[in-house]
């Protein structure tokens, strides 16, 4: 089975900063990655899919790239509404969600 | 509007069934294959099982395999999904949720305790 893996497991960053997490696939997965987002409480939200396209609706600040087996979301300038964990899952064939990154407000 | 609402969540002993809907509105639900993702109390999302369009591809998640039924039925817009012997690690808020390839739409889940 491929597994997901993403790093940091949480940070902590300035209104303003850009903020870069990592999702890492065991093997190869072309572009079959998602990124989700979770606000505490809330229902996940779908950011991204096909590793770089954005969900309608979701601010143009957040980014994805990638292929293969290594992936990445960028916040260009992260916002108090972005406290949230961020989730990547693959989905060709299973559907496996990597274990998420909290990202906080120093 | 398009929406996805879950029911039939609660509490159970070890060893019982629970059997947990999905309705769908707002969109062709016979168009889309639909899943099912639970979430233990503070952690992460783990996808349990998925079903094709006209329910001729099925998957499950080793954790759940041979204890869980996923199905549906495209008359009534509905996900179900049948827990038989139910552990303790399978307390968590269960959502069901429509795919494209990802997962698009979420419903607000439902929660899901066994405990004696």
């Amino acid at each position: 089975d491929i597994q997901m893996t993403q790093s940091p497991s949480s940070l902590s960053a300035s209104v303003g900063d850009r903020v870069t997490i990592t999702c890492r696939a065991s093997q190869g997965i072309s572009n079959y990655l998602a990124w989700y987002q979770q606000k505490p409480g809330k229902v996940p939200k779908l950011l991204i899919y096909a590793a770089s396209t954005l969900q309608s609706g979701v601010p143009s600040r957040f980014s994805g790239s990638g292929s293969g087996t290594d992936f990445t979301l960028t916040i260009s300038s992260l916002q108090p509404e972005d406290v949230a964990t961020y989730y990547c899952q693959k989905y060709n064939s299973a559907f496996t969600f990597g274990p998420g990154t909290k990202v906080d407000i120093k | 509007e398009v929406q996805l609402v879950e029911s039939g969540g609660g509490l159970v002993k070890p060893g019982g069934s629970l059997r947990l809907s999905c309705a769908a509105s707002g969109f062709t639900f016979s168009s889309y294959s639909m899943n099912w993702v639970r979430q233990a109390p503070g952690k992460g999302l783990e996808w349990v099982s998925s079903i094709s369009s006209s329910s001729s591809y099925i998957y499950y998640a080793d954790s759940v395999k041979g204890r869980f039924t996923i199905s549906r039925d495209n008359a009534k817009n509905s996900l179900y999904l049948q827990m038989n012997s139910l552990r303790a690690e399978d307390t968590a808020v269960y959502y069901c949720a429509r795919s494209f390839g990802p997962f698009d739409i979420w419903g607000q889940g439902t929660m899901v305790t066994v405990s004696s």
